[in-house]
C-alpha cells in the first residue's frame, strides 16, 4: 500500500517564476492538505482540499492556489515566487476532513 | 506555531527515557498529535491522543495529557540512536479540525 507521494523531490526556481507541486494521497484517502515548512520551523497550514474544493485556508496570500482532481490527487501552485517561499512543502492526506493526516516526503523548493 | 510551544533541544544517553514536552493554548483542541521528522524527510505519525483522555501507551511511547494545564508530553522508553530526530506536537481544534497547528519541534539527540 503506497503512502503519500509527492513530486518533484527538489526544485530550483528564480524570483518571479511560477511553480506547480504534485501530491498523490494514500490509497483510500479523499482529503489533501498542504503545509509549508521553513528551515528550523514547524509546518504551517496552507489549505485543505476535499471533494475538489478548497475547504479551509491558512494565512497565505492568493499567490498560493491549489487544485484537487477527481482521483483525489492535488496540485499546489505558487505564482510570482519570492525568496521567502523557499521551504519544504508537505502534502498530507486523510480519510476525511477531520481525520488523522499522513504526510508525504515533501518537495524542497529553493528560490534564487 | 505561536500557539504551540516546545523546548528546542533534548539530549539523552542510549537506553535512558526521553520526555518531550509541549504546551498549547486553545481549550477547544480535540486531538493532539506527535510526529517525528528525520533529516531531509517528511513527517511520520507516531501517536495521537483524544482530548478526553489522560494517557495513551503504544509500545515504547507514552503520551500524557494534562488538559487543565494544556500540557502534553511524549515519553520514549529505552531510547535508541534511531530515535534521534525532530519531534513535533500538533493540535487540531474543534473550530478548525482540518488544520493542524504545529510547534517548532524538539530536536532529540541520543548519545551512544
Amino acid at each position: 500500500d503506497a503512502g503519500v507521494t509527492q513530486s518533484p523531490t527538489h526544485l530550483i526556481k528564480t524570483r518571479g517564476q511560477q511553480v506547480t507541486l504534485r501530491c498523490s494521497p494514500k490509497s483510500g484517502h479523499d482529503t489533501v492538505s498542504w503545509y509549508q515548512q521553513a528551515l528550523g520551523q514547524g509546518p504551517q497550514f496552507i489549505f485543505q482540499y476535499y471533494e475538489e474544493e478548497e475547504r479551509q485556508r491558512g494565512n497565505f496570500p492568493d499567490r498560493f492556489s491549489g487544485h484537487q482532481f477527481p482521483n483525489y490527487s492535488s496540485e499546489l501552485n505558487v505564482n510570482a515566487l519570492l525568496l521567502g517561499d523557499s521551504a519544504l512543502y508537505l502534502c498530507a492526506s486523510s480519510p476525511g476532513q477531520q481525520e488523522t493526516q499522513y504526510f508525504g516526503p515533501g518537495t524542497r523548493l529553493l528560490v534564487l | 506555531g505561536e500557539d504551540v510551544e516546545q523546548s528546542l533541544f533534548l539530549s539523552v544517553r542510549e537506553g535512558d527515557s526521553s520526555v518531550i514536552n509541549c504546551t498549547y493554548t486553545d481549550s477547544s483542541s480535540t486531538y493532539l498529535y506527535w510526529y517525528k521528522q528525520e533529516p531531509g524527510a517528511g513527517l511520520q505519525l507516531l501517536t495521537y491522543i483524544f482530548s478526553n483522555m489522560d494517557m495513551k501507551q503504544d509500545q515504547r511511547l507514552t503520551v500524557l495529557l494534562n488538559k487543565k494545564d494544556k500540557h502534553l508530553s511524549l515519553r520514549i522508553a529505552d531510547t535508541q540512536t534511531g530515535d534521534s530526530a525532530i519531534y513535533f506536537c500538533a493540535e487540531s481544534r474543534s473550530s478548525n479540525t482540518g488544520k493542524l497547528i504545529f510547534g517548532q519541534g524538539t530536536t532529540l539527540q541520543v548519545k551512544p
